[in-house]
């Protein structure tokens, strides 16, 4: 019942540091995402990647990269972090059906920087 | 971009109330999804909404696409202390494979038992 792991559950950086968060699925899901959630906001989308091999900015993708290194795992990488990149961090996946996109969520990875 | 707002942005109640909250945008949406996030956790998928008009219940919840699919709300009925956590809406916008899916900014639903 593992569904969406995503590791380290909490960091903390200095301003400059880079670091990879890590995602794997286990339910055979084509698409995967990155979105980041502040107090007070919904979820907000960095990139996803709609099956393996491709990868597209969504709504806050400045300062991230992002690598679909197979269809299981899609990690998110800070080059340089900045505070403005305190955050809590969702990995996610979906299989799309007819009707849309049911999405699942991980558990979050808590992400300071000072 | 398409924008949700999400009302109320918080809600206390007493254990056996039933709580409604919805979710509105100025855009259409072509597929609506509920979602609850507790404490410390990811947001878990409670009920995902495809057409216009549906009307979906899981257990006490019920949820209903809006017509004008610009719309869509939440139904807890008689609700007990483990119902406390946000409550998220999220709406797919037509034409983006369903990939760029926009939250609301959540109702936090307290109940008193």
């Amino acid at each position: 019942n593992a569904g969406v792991t995503q590791t380290p559950k909490f960091q903390v950086l200095k301003t400059g540091q880079s670091m990879t968060l890590q995602c794997a699925q286990d339910m055979n899901h084509n698409s995967m995402y990155w979105y980041r959630q502040d107090p007070g906001m919904g979820l907000r989308l960095i990139y996803y990647s709609a099956s393996e091999g491709t990868t597209d900015k969504g709504e806050v993708p400045n300062g991230y990269n992002v690598s679909r290194l197979n269809k299981r795992e899609f990690s998110l990488r800070l080059e340089s972090a900045a505070p403005s990149q305190t955050s809590v961090y969702f990995c996610a996946s979906s299989a799309s059906n007819r009707a849309g996109n049911t999405i699942y969520f991980g558990e979050g990875s808590w992400l300071t920087v000072v | 971009g398409q924008q949700l707002n999400q009302s109320p942005q918080s809600m206390f109640i007493q254990e056996g109330e039933d709580v409604s909250m919805n979710c509105t945008s100025s855009s259409i949406f072509n597929t609506w999804l509920w979602y609850k996030q507790d404490p410390g956790e990811g947001p878990v998928l409670l009920i995902a909404l495809y057409k216009a008009g549906e009307l979906t219940s899981n257990g006490r919840l019920t949820a209903q696409f809006g017509i004008t699919r610009k719309d869509s709300f939440l139904n807890i009925s008689a609700s007990i202390p483990s119902d406390v956590g946000i409550y998220f809406c999220a709406g797919q916008p037509p034409n983006t494979g369903g990939f760029k899916t926009i939250f609301g900014a959540g109702t936090r639903l307290f109940v008193k038992a």
